[in-house]
C-alpha cells in the first residue's frame, strides 16, 4: 500500500528566503507525482506534474525534482513571498494497470508554509 | 464559466436529512473524482468515474451515493450521515485517469 510522507509538517520563514519542501513515498512504481497548493478552506491548485520518466519540472519560482528509485521528491521555492503562504500537498499516482488503481492519487498530509513579511 | 465548480460551498445538515453535492467541469475531461478531506488526515479518494462509469469505489459507506449522468456532471447524494462525516468534499476531473487532476473549491459539510 502506497504511503506518502511530507516533511516538515509546518514551516515558517521570512520573506525572500529560498526553501525546500520534502515528499517521500514507499512504492517507487509510480506513474507521476503532482504538487498542489491549498489555501485555507479552499480546493487544490495544481502546481507541477512530474512524469515518472522525468527528473524535474519548473514553473516560475517553483522547481520540483523527482528521484523515483529512492522514493523522494522536493519542491523548491525561490525568493518566497507572503502570498506563497498555504498548505503544499504532494500526491503520487500508481502505475498498476487495470482494476481502477491507476486512477488513484495517494496524498501526503501536506506542509503548512507561512512566509512572514 | 471555466474549470471545476462545486455547489453548495457550505452545507449544514442533520443526521436524518438527505442532500446532494454537485460538481460540474467545463474542461472537456472524461474522468471525475470525489475526495474527502478531514482534519489532520490526508485527502482520501472516494469514487472515480471514467466515461460515466464508476471504476473505483474506495470502500465508502453506502450512505454516500455517487451519480454521474454525463461527463460534465457529478453528484454525491448524502443520507443518514454521521457527525464524523463532517469534512471538506472535493471534486476533481482529468483526462482518462492518467493525466493531471484539476480540483474544485470544495463543499464544507457539517453534520449535526
Amino acid at each position: 500500500k502506497q504511503e506518502v510522507t511530507q516533511i516538515p509538517a509546518a514551516l515558517s520563514v521570512p520573506e525572500g528566503e529560498n526553501l525546500v519542501l520534502n515528499c517521500s513515498f514507499t512504492d517507487s512504481a509510480i506513474y507521476n507525482l503532482q504538487w498542489f497548493r491549498q489555501d485555507p478552506g479552499k480546493g487544490l491548485t495544481s502546481l507541477l506534474l512530474i512524469q515518472s520518466s522525468q527528473r524535474e519540472q519548473t514553473s516560475g519560482r517553483l522547481n520540483a525534482s523527482l528521484d523515483k528509485s529512492s522514493g523522494r521528491s522536493t519542491l523548491y521555492i525561490a525568493a518566497s513571498q507572503p502570498g506563497d503562504s498555504a498548505t503544499y500537498l504532494c500526491a503520487v499516482r500508481g502505475n498498476t494497470y487495470g482494476g481502477g488503481s491507476n486512477y488513484k492519487l495517494t496524498f501526503g498530509k501536506g506542509t503548512l508554509l507561512t512566509v512572514n513579511p | 464559466e471555466t474549470g471545476v465548480t462545486q455547489t453548495p460551498r457550505h452545507l449544514v445538515m442533520g443526521m436524518t436529512n438527505k442532500k446532494s453535492l454537485k460538481c460540474e467541469q467545463h474542461l472537456g475531461h472524461n474522468a471525475m473524482y470525489w475526495y474527502k478531506q478531514s482534519a489532520k488526515k490526508p485527502l482520501e479518494l472516494m469514487f472515480v468515474y471514467s466515461l460515466e462509469e464508476r471504476v473505483e469505489n474506495n470502500s465508502v459507506p453506502s450512505r454516500f451515493s455517487p451519480e454521474c449522468p454525463n461527463s460534465s456532471h457529478l453528484f454525491l447524494h448524502l443520507h443518514t450521515l454521521q457527525p464524523e462525516d463532517s469534512a471538506l468534499y472535493l471534486c476533481a476531473s482529468g483526462r482518462e485517469g492518467w493525466d493531471e487532476q484539476f480540483f474544485g473549491p470544495g463543499t464544507r459539510l457539517t453534520v449535526l
